[in-house]
């Protein structure tokens, strides 16, 4: 199974919404990421989780908060998300087997975020 | 400067054609590239990693030159089910940041 999974595959929520996106891969991997994609543009990565903690937060505003439960899951909690934040929210997952760069991202088909 | 660019495209091309793309990069401490495919409203999938010795995939030959920094996607015998966007994708910091290039947009015409 080399499938990774986002629910919900649409998303339509007011400034003042609190919302959650939610990622999941049976892989095995260790390594999760969200991307932020605007139109036309090519995937900005968010967050890096490895072995579940947070390795890496690109200055990413506190109205984004990522959680990972455990080493299959990756939530993106959404709170006072303003209009400029719409976009197509992608998760990504990767071995991490050797602690080293070289492996290739699975993406799953996203979420659409649309605030208003 | 960008940290990845990319030819801006698009690529307009016909069926049958040779089709190269091109990829630079300015950190020397890049680490590991690669190239991936965007179909519209899809998301992105790995067409090939790139290595300094070169690689083939069928129809897909990449090529890297860390000396230059420059990364490079050739496609032959064009087929209309390769329109797509292609991104160079370069990562560091052992692997976990990743860069996507701004993507180059390929049309390929019967």
């Amino acid at each position: 199974d080399t499938e990774v999974t986002q629910t919900p595959k649409h998303l339509v929520m007011g400034m003042t919404n609190k919302k959650s996106l939610k990622c999941e891969q049976h892989m095995g991997h260790r390594a999760m990421y969200w991307y932020k994609q605007k139109a036309k543009k090519p995937p900005e990565l968010m967050f890096v989780y490895s072995y579940e903690k947070l390795s890496i937060n690109e200055s990413v505003p506190s109205r984004f908060s990522p959680e990972c439960p455990n080493s299959s899951l990756l939530n993106l909690h959404l709170h006072a998300l303003q209009p400029e934040d719409s976009a197509l929210y992608l998760c990504a997952s990767s071995p991490w087997t050797s602690g080293s760069a070289g492996e290739t991202q699975y993406f799953g088909p996203g979420t659409r975020l649309l605030v208003l | 400067r960008k940290e990845v660019e990319q030819d801006p495209g698009p690529f307009n091309v016909p069926e049958g054609a040779t089709v190269a793309f091109n990829c630079t990069y300015s950190n020397s401490a890049s680490q590991s590239f690669f190239w991936y495919r965007q179909d519209c409203r899809k998301e992105p999938k790995l067409l090939m990693s790139v290595y300094s010795s070169g690689n083939e995939d069928g129809r897909f030959t990449a090529q890297l030159n860390r000396a230059s920094q420059y990364i490079s996607l050739l496609i032959r015998d064009s087929k209309l089910s390769d329109s797509a966007t292609y991104l160079c994708v370069v990562s560091l910091l052992g692997g976990f940041k990743t860069i996507f290039g701004a993507g180059t947009r390929l049309f390929v015409k019967a």
